[in-house]
């Protein structure tokens, strides 16, 4: 079984259209996590959700909006999508949004906009 | 939250040792030190955590002087599979990642 599952692995779209990312955790976590990696490698926490509740927002445009039913799963749903939202999207949980354990990541989303 | 610097890249051969180390001048008292492993397609993999003085595990050893102002990972005896990006982190829940440093095995 899949520790932290997201999907599409691969998402090719548009300018200016809508699309989502699906994260599923069955580790029993408490806090997810959205990561976006560019070009470079650097690794850019989101969004952070504790038992469903937002406790970190990054500096991310309006357009990206999380949303997290419940505790294992956590979703991220990206508005009029630019060239630049282009990257590699990870999902990550851990048991506590703290530095006592580590995170478990997922496998990532490649986004490509056009 | 804790600042970190380490080299942007390291090679090295099948059968060394690969030490990484990662500077953390400004670390908190209560921070501790993270290290991620990360392969090509595939998200970062938790490898080791410590606070002071030294941890092992089966993949690594962590190696934190008394000053916890820099801290070193060991990977003993490398295979063309532990080619990857590794991360040091420092701090508390925003953790975001810097560039890494990328180890190149070769055979």
């Amino acid at each position: 079984d899949t520790a932290v599952s997201q999907t599409p692995k691969y998402l090719v779209t548009q300018m200016g259209n809508d699309k989502s990312i699906k994260c599923e955790q069955n580790l029993g976590h408490d806090t997810m996590y959205w990561y976006k990696q560019d070009s470079k490698k650097f690794l850019k926490i989101m969004f952070s959700y504790n038992n469903k509740e937002l406790i970190i927002n990054e500096t991310v445009p309006n357009r990206f909006s999380p949303k997290s039913p419940d505790k294992a799963h956590l979703n991220l749903h990206i508005n009029s999508l630019e060239l630049g939202d282009s990257a590699v999207y990870f999902c990550a949980s851990s048991h506590s949004p703290g530095t006592g354990d580590g995170y478990t990541f997922g496998s990532g989303t490649r986004l490509t906009v056009v | 939250l804790a600042k970190t610097t380490q080299p942007i890249s390291m090679d090295s051969y099948e059968g060394q040792e690969v030490n990484i180390t990662c500077s953390h001048n400004n670390i908190a008292t209560n921070d501790y030190i993270t290290w991620y492993q990360q392969f090509p397609s595939q998200g970062p993999r938790f490898i080791i955590q410590g606070y002071k003085t030294k941890v092992t595990n089966e993949v690594a050893s962590l190696f934190i002087p008394a000053d916890r102002k820099s801290s070193t990972l060991s990977l003993p005896r490398v295979s063309l599979s532990d080619t990857a990006v590794y991360y040091c982190l420092v701090g508390d829940y925003k953790l975001s990642f810097g560039a890494g440093t990328t180890v190149t095995v070769r055979a």
